[in-house]
């Protein structure tokens, strides 16, 4: 059973513009939402995460929009740039899961110059 | 450490061959994981550690998988009977503890092929 559903698989977006990148979850204990960077080569680091008492997460061009009644988050990227190509995670953890992670299976995203 | 260390980076195993993949947490870390990652999947959980409880190991795919944590420190996964569908890089990550919302730090995995 997967508890947590990524999409897309893939993106490309043009430098400059917005990627949008999209969770579902089933869990409704799950309390703790982070998106995971990883470049080729390297282990997954931590982006930005989100709590389920706010909607919506700003750090920079990073924003975690959140949904708790649709059981969704979304990860936005503004003004998306050549070195944001990487594999984005989507992840959720909490209720019986402790504090290991559940992880969507990933996006590959390719910002074209 | 700086960071999570994991050895080897790289290794590659004829099927049926036993092998050792180390971790080093970050120090202070009390809580450790292992996460599979094979080609184009995402992050699959196997076992973690936090202090001197009992691991949670209900991520293991067969009895081949096991794992031990030494001094609250260094662990070793250990695969035995290798089989190609084991090939896939093998990720350590700790943090403080295994509460939701720690922070998890990544190492930068240990890719096994077996041939």
């Amino acid at each position: 059973q997967q508890q947590v559903k990524q999409s897309p698989q893939s993106l490309i977006v043009q430098k400059g513009g917005i990627s949008i990148i999209n969770c579902a979850y089933e869990n409704t204990a799950f309390d703790y939402f982070p998106w995971y960077q990883q470049f080729p080569g390297k282990g997954p680091a931590l982006l930005i995460a989100i709590r389920p008492d706010v909607s919506e997460k700003k750090e920079g061009r990073f924003t975690i929009s959140f949904n708790k009644s649709a059981k969704q988050f979304s990860l936005h990227i503004m003004d998306s740039q050549p070195g944001d190509s990487a594999t984005y995670f989507c992840a959720a953890s909490g209720g019986g899961s402790q504090g290991n992670l559940i992880f969507g299976k990933g996006t590959k995203l390719s910002v074209k110059p | 450490g700086a960071g999570v260390s994991q050895s080897p980076s790289n290794k590659v195993t004829e099927k049926g061959k036993d092998v050792e993949l180390r971790c080093d947490p970050i120090s202070g870390h009390t809580a450790l994981y292992w996460y599979r990652q094979s080609l184009g999947q995402g992050l699959e959980f196997l076992i973690y550690f936090q202090g001197n409880s009992a691991p949670d190991k209900s991520g293991l795919p067969s009895d081949r998988f096991s794992a031990e944590r030494t001094g609250g420190s260094v662990s070793t996964l250990t695969i035995q009977r290798t089989q190609q569908e084991d090939s896939a890089v093998y990720l350590c990550a700790s943090s403080t503890g295994a509460f939701s919302g720690n922070t998890i730090y990544f190492g930068e995995g240990s890719w096994l092929t077996v041939v």
